[in-house]
Parts: C-alpha cells; sequence; structure tokens
C-alpha cells in the first residue's frame, strides 16, 4: 500500500492564481480530512469528508473549495490564491471507527507571492 | 464538544533526562486518545493511542503515555531522551458524535546534547 499521497510536494504560486493540491489513499478509508499547519497554530482543520460525494467545512475553509467523487481522492482547490494561504498541507484519512487513527500524507509545501 | 490542550509549545530537555509532554483533554463522553509525532519536514505519524483497556499505553521509541480519568489527563513520557526524539508532538482527541478528530497546537521537543 502507497498510503495516503499527495501531489505536488513544493508549489510557487502568484496572488490571484488558482491550482489543486492532490490528495489520493489506496487504504479504502472513508474518511478523508485536508488541515493547514502554520507556526505557532498547529493544524487546522479546512474541509472534510465521510465518503465519496460528502463534503463538510472545518475551521479554516474560507478560500479553499473541496470534492469528493471517489473513495480514494480528495483534491483541494484554491479558487484565488492569497498570501495568507501561505502554509503546509496535510491530508489525512482514516477507517470510520472512531478507535482508529488518521493516516497523513508527506505535505505540500505552498508559498503565495 | 470536545477540544485538547497542550501545555508548552517548547520543551527543552538533556539527552538522557525524562521527556514529559502535558495534553489534557476536554470530553463530555469516553474518548480516544492519540500521539502523533511529526519529523522535520515530515507528515505526522502515529506514536501511541488509547481507545479502551489498561490506561497505561506503550508505543514506538520507548514512549509511553497514561491515560488519567479524572485529571482529563493523558501526558505523553518518555525516561530517556535521545537526540533523534527531537520532533513536534501532537495530542488527539476522538469522541462519538464528532467524524474528525481534534488537534492540540503541538509541542515541540528539543534535545540538547
Amino acid at each position: 500500500n502507497a498510503g495516503v499521497t499527495q501531489t505536488p510536494k513544493f508549489q510557487v504560486l502568484k496572488t490571484g492564481q488558482s491550482m489543486t493540491l492532490q490528495c489520493a489513499q489506496d487504504m479504502n478509508h472513508e474518511y478523508m480530512s485536508w488541515y493547514r499547519q502554520d507556526p505557532g497554530m498547529g493544524l487546522r482543520l479546512i474541509h472534510y469528508s465521510v465518503g465519496a460525494g460528502i463534503t463538510d467545512q472545518g475551521e479554516v475553509p474560507n478560500g479553499y473549495n473541496v470534492s469528493r467523487s471517489t473513495t480514494e481522492d480528495f483534491p483541494l482547490r484554491l479558487l484565488s490564491a492569497a498570501p495568507s494561504q501561505t502554509s503546509v498541507y496535510f491530508c489525512a484519512s482514516r477507517n470510520s471507527d472512531l478507535s482508529y487513527e488518521q493516516y497523513f500524507g508527506p505535505g505540500t509545501r505552498l508559498t503565495v507571492t | 464538544a470536545q477540544s485538547v490542550t497542550q501545555l508548552g509549545s517548547h520543551v527543552s530537555v538533556s539527552e538522557g533526562a525524562l521527556v514529559l509532554l502535558r495534553c489534557n483533554y476536554s470530553s463530555s463522553v469516553p474518548p480516544y486518545l492519540f500521539w502523533y509525532v511529526q519529523y522535520p519536514n515530515q507528515g505526522l505519524q502515529l506514536l501511541l493511542k488509547y481507545t479502551t483497556g489498561a490506561t497505561l499505553v506503550k508505543g514506538i521509541n520507548g514512549f509511553e503515555a497514561e491515560f488519567k480519568k479524572s485529571e482529563t489527563s493523558f501526558h505523553l513520557t518518555k525516561p530517556s531522551a535521545h537526540m533523534s526524539d527531537a520532533a513536534e508532538y501532537f495530542c488527539a482527541v476522538s469522541t462519538g458524535g464528532s467524524y474528525i478528530p481534534t488537534f492540540g497546537r503541538g509541542t515541540s521537543l528539543i534535545v540538547h546534547p
């Protein structure tokens, strides 16, 4: 199993540009989520999904869109990049049982200039 | 509602000294508790978890944590720090009614030679 994969690893955008961060998992996990990590702020939940076709907002959803057309994939779209979106983004997945841990991808480091 | 508080954004110890990272949670129902570790420029990986049963939980790399319901705590300890333990540590809680675990803000462990 590859686990949770994310692409790209690094990205530099200009203000106003749009892009999609890719996330895929091969563990047949129902739950997937996106976090951003900023110094001193820990992990903040952006959006999450509890199954194909079902998504919901987390703590910091503004400026981001998600969709979940398959169990495996959960892309994160930045509609119009802003410098405040400079961050490290992590995708995670887990089984629906609450006792199961989350599996994290390696992260995407995004810089918006 | 569930929440996690990690006391101390930075903890500094000497190599060979005891490591103690503090985590307190808030939950109205029995929680599932997790500790994750993040090494520099990597994603998070599970260190240990408490679900049910024995309250003293052993994890990887010599770490352990004890669930204390009366103190609503789940502190992480290691008897003797190693230079390779230097990393960011996150406490997390899952409970019924919440699809996604709640993470603390993280504690950076610094190990001095």
